[in-house]
């Protein structure tokens, strides 16, 4: 009964590639949100989707797109991966109104070789 | 421009003694602050938080205080348990950012010895 769920935990990949991480929470939140946490350790927004709808997004690289099927779902896909996108990214949750208690999922950790 | 800034990189506490947590804010228009708290391999969990227009939050062993005039906010545990060993993270609300934007520290790596 995992509250924010991310798949894969672990993606090691080849520069070039394209690849997507799936984010899933079953909390009833309408809001959904990517960070990346980089090699010296901060986090950092990406993207924030509200009921499907991008609220934010910060300047993030177009190889970059996230995509909201539903309002359960915030996937993250990445197009031609560069040897600086290797981080953990973490998918988070929380409801309009209350933006303060977010919830992260595990994290999907990314190595581009 | 790192707005939100945590300048200890790790305290190491002995169980049973007060943690402080200290972190450094630039934005005025900040709204709220908040604490998480992170294990490794697994995501941030929210901690506490406080409203710019107070200047303590308390809930339970752990307290925040915020100090507006010098943008400044600290994390006190009391008391400090092992299980409390984790990375801290501070972050920040509002201040002319989008909604729902989390403007986070760089986290500080609590230790706490039994």
């Amino acid at each position: 009964d995992t509250a924010v769920s991310q798949t894969p935990k672990y993606l090691v990949t080849q520069m070039g590639n394209d690849k997507s991480i799936k984010c899933e929470q079953n909390l009833g939140h309408d809001t959904m949100y990517w960070y990346k946490q980089d090699s010296k350790k901060f986090l950092k927004i990406m993207f924030s989707y509200n009921n499907k709808e991008l609220i934010i997004n910060e300047t993030v690289p177009n190889r970059f797109s996230p995509k909201s099927p539903d309002k359960a779902h915030l996937n993250l896909h990445i197009n031609s991966l560069e040897l600086g996108d290797s981080a953990v990214y973490f998918c988070a949750s929380s409801q309009q109104g209350d933006p303060n208690e977010q919830f992260f999922g595990p994290g999907t950790r990314l190595t581009v070789l | 421009d790192q707005q939100v800034k945590q300048n200890s990189p790790s305290l190491s506490v002995q169980e049973g003694r007060i943690s402080i947590l200290n972190c450094d804010y630039t934005n005025s228009m900040f709204d709220y602050f908040l604490w998480y708290k992170k294990y490794p391999a697994e995501g941030p969990t929210f901690l506490i938080s406080i409203s710019s227009i107070k200047d303590k939050n308390e809930d339970g062993r752990f307290t925040v205080f915020l100090n507006k005039s010098a943008k400044h906010l600290s994390l006190h545990i009391v008391p400090s348990q092992p299980g409390d060993s984790a990375v801290y993270f501070c972050a920040a609300l509002g201040g002319g950012t989008s909604y729902g934007k989390l403007t986070f520290g760089q986290g500080t790596i609590l230790t706490v010895h039994p």
